[in-house]
């Protein structure tokens, strides 16, 4: 069965500081897609980042890095340099391979983790 | 652009009211969509998802149900609410075009809470 845990429910970092979020999946697909989701307190979801399975190189984009390891399961989220809108709960999740075309690629969530940055 | 919307943003109601919330997708065609819940402590449950018009997919029994009258549109409904239907309520589309690999788009969310 597939699943997403992110052990880290809280982290609490002083601004300008480095923060990573850990990301670990279970799944049974050869094929599958990752992503990290941001929740700021208006509450809405905001797409980060989408990874494809058979591409593992890293990517950055500004502040943001992420590292995914398919021997280790693992898909990790870096902040550098944080800032305190950077606040806010990340969701990592994990899609499986359904149907072309269709809805049955549903996402299936971690619990998140709750990002605070002091100033 | 594509923009989604929902509404209403909070509402209060009480156990054994009905229940209709409304999401709405603008500027893209046939989209697929979901409503997820997010119960106290964060976690995201799929309740419904819909490739089209009348085509609606259950995950989990419960009080709710949710239809799809028109292409663009997805309502999430209960005949009588009860304590544990409070939580927030988000809407999803996702590009059908996009296969298997697309990522949903989420809405402004809804807030109920039901007393």
């Amino acid at each position: 069965a597939q699943k997403v845990t992110q052990a880290q429910t809280e982290i609490s970092v002083v601004e300008k500081e480095d923060v990573t979020l850990d990301c670990v999946y279970e799944t049974r697909d050869t094929t599958y897609y990752l992503f990290w989701y941001k929740q700021p307190p208006s509450g809405e979801l905001v797409f980060l980042i989408r990874r494809n399975s058979f591409d593992e190189q890293n990517e950055i984009s500004g502040r943001y890095s992420w590292n995914f390891q398919k021997s280790t399961s693992s898909f990790n989220f870096t902040i550098t340099a944080s800032q305190v809108v950077d606040s806010a709960v990340y969701f990592c999740a994990l899609s499986e391979a359904g149907d072309y075309g269709g809805a049955t690629n549903k996402l299936i969530f971690g619990t998140g983790t709750l990002l605070a940055v002091q100033p | 652009s594509q923009t989604i919307h929902q509404w209403p943003a909070t509402l209060v109601q009480p156990v054994g009211s009905p229940l209709s919330l409304e999401c709405t997708v603008e500027g893209t065609s046939n989209p697929n969509l979901y409503w997820y819940r997010q119960a106290a402590g964060r976690g995201l449950q799929l309740l419904f998802y819909s490739v089209g018009i009348g085509q609606i997919s259950s995950e989990v029994p419960q009080n709710l149900s949710a239809s799809r009258p028109q292409d663009r549109q997805f309502i999430l409904s209960s005949k009588k609410l009860l304590l544990s239907d409070s939580g927030f309520y988000l809407c999803a589309w996702k590009d059908w075009t996009s296969g298997r690999t697309g990522e949903q788009y989420f809405g402004p969310g809804t807030r109920l809470t039901v007393t």
